[in-house]
Parts: structure tokens; C-alpha cells; sequence
């Protein structure tokens, strides 16, 4: 069964530090999300995109976090320089129509 | 505005039946989710309802009531390994980011 994959799954870091997380989605899905989860919350959408154009980043805070999908394949989020309130789950999910499926997910701890 | 709203935790017995309730408030609607997630893990999709009514998946349930903006998962048979968030989320269109509410932690007990 085809699934989104992300990378790595764990990562810690000291504020001020950069940090990037990759994400594959189900290949043939043109629709990739990337989502924040706090604990205790729901995931909040990050960014989306289409093929590679950016469909929605109303909520990134673009000041530190850029997102690319150069070839609308897989995607890049990177942070720079990462705070503490952003530890946090970073969820990636691809879809082709409208269930979304989702990758194992990064767990930010931001020292 | 958008908004969902769900019960935060539930506790119910093993073997037992229970049913999470979700309302919503969104712009436009195209879909009414469910995804389970474990601690520490992604949400997997469990169920989507567009159209009014039951939908049946082995255990697991979800209603839609669209002029009430509600739904609910019923999960049946309950065992330990259901002990987990279920997430309730409403699509506002087409391929818009789903809209989460806080999730409900189930705790299935012996």
C-alpha cells in the first residue's frame, strides 16, 4: 500500500538553529499539505500546495519557515532560525481527491 | 468563521460501544472526516461522509447530519488497541486543508 513518507522522524535542535524535514507523498497526488501539530491539538495547515505552486500559506510564518516543491513531487519545510514554541508534530499528507492521507510525521523538540 | 467541536476525553469499557459526537461550523462543506491517532503517531483516515446518513465500516460507524452540522463515530466491539485521539474534520471544498477540531482522547478500560 503506497504511503507518504518523512524525514526524520525525530528531531531535536537548539533555538536559533536551522532545521528542514523532507516529505514524499503518494506518488500520483498532486495535492501536498503540510501541517503543525501542537500536543493536545488538532493538526493546523502550514502550507499547501499544487503541483509545485503554492496553493495556501496564509498561516506560515513566513519570516522563518519557507516551504518549496520544486519538481510537484516531494517538498521541503524548513525553519531558520526555530524557536521554542515551535516544537511541535509536523504532519505531511498528499491527496488526489478529498481524503488526505498522512505521513508518520516529524517531532520537532526545539531546546 | 470555521470551527469543530468535539468532547475532549471519554472513557468507556472494553467490549463496550461508543459514540463520539462532532458539530461543525465551516464556510462551505464538502466532507465530514475521522481519523484515529495514536500517541506519538499520524492520523489515519478512518471514515468520509459527504452525503447525509450512516456509513458502515466493520466496528466502526460515522453518521452525517448536515442540516444539524453534526456527526458521530460509533466504534462497537470496543478493544484496548482503540484507546487512542479521534480526530473530527470538516472539508470546506474541493482540495482545501481539512479543518480539525482538538480531537477526543478515548481510554478503553477492562
Amino acid at each position: 500500500e503506497a504511503e507518504v513518507a518523512q524525514s526524520p522522524r525525530y528531531k531535536i535542535t537548539e533555538k536559533s538553529q536551522a532545521v528542514a524535514f523532507w516529505c514524499d507523498p503518494i506518488s500520483g497526488h498532486a495535492t501536498l499539505y503540510w501541517y503543525r501539530q501542537i500536543l493536545g491539538q488538532g493538526p493546523e495547515l502550514l502550507v499547501q500546495f499544487q503541483d509545485e505552486s503554492v496553493v495556501d500559506d496564509s498561516q506560515l510564518p513566513k519570516d522563518r519557515f519557507s516551504a518549496e516543491r520544486l519538481k510537484g513531487v516531494d517538498s521541503t519545510l524548513k525553519i531558520q532560525p526555530a524557536e521554542l514554541g515551535d516544537s511541535a508534530m509536523y504532519l505531511c499528507a498528499s491527496s488526489s481527491g478529498e481524503t488526505q492521507y498522512f505521513g508518520p510525521g516529524t517531532r520537532l523538540l526545539v531546546l | 468563521g470555521q470551527n469543530i467541536d468535539q468532547p475532549t476525553e471519554m472513557t468507556a469499557t472494553e467490549g463496550a460501544i461508543v459514540q463520539i459526537n462532532c458539530t461543525y461550523q465551516t464556510s462551505g462543506f464538502n466532507g465530514l472526516f475521522w481519523y484515529q491517532q495514536h500517541a506519538g503517531e499520524a492520523p489515519t483516515f478512518l471514515s468520509y461522509n459527504v452525503l447525509d446518513g450512516l456509513e458502515e465500516k466493520g466496528r466502526f460507524s460515522s453518521f452525517l447530519s448536515r442540516s444539524k452540522g453534526y456527526s458521530y463515530l460509533l466504534l462497537k466491539e470496543l478493544q484496548m488497541k482503540d484507546s487512542a485521539s479521534y480526530l473530527c474534520a470538516a472539508l470546506d471544498s474541493g482540495n482545501t486543508p481539512l479543518v480539525f477540531g482538538k480531537g477526543t482522547r478515548l481510554s478503553v478500560i477492562a
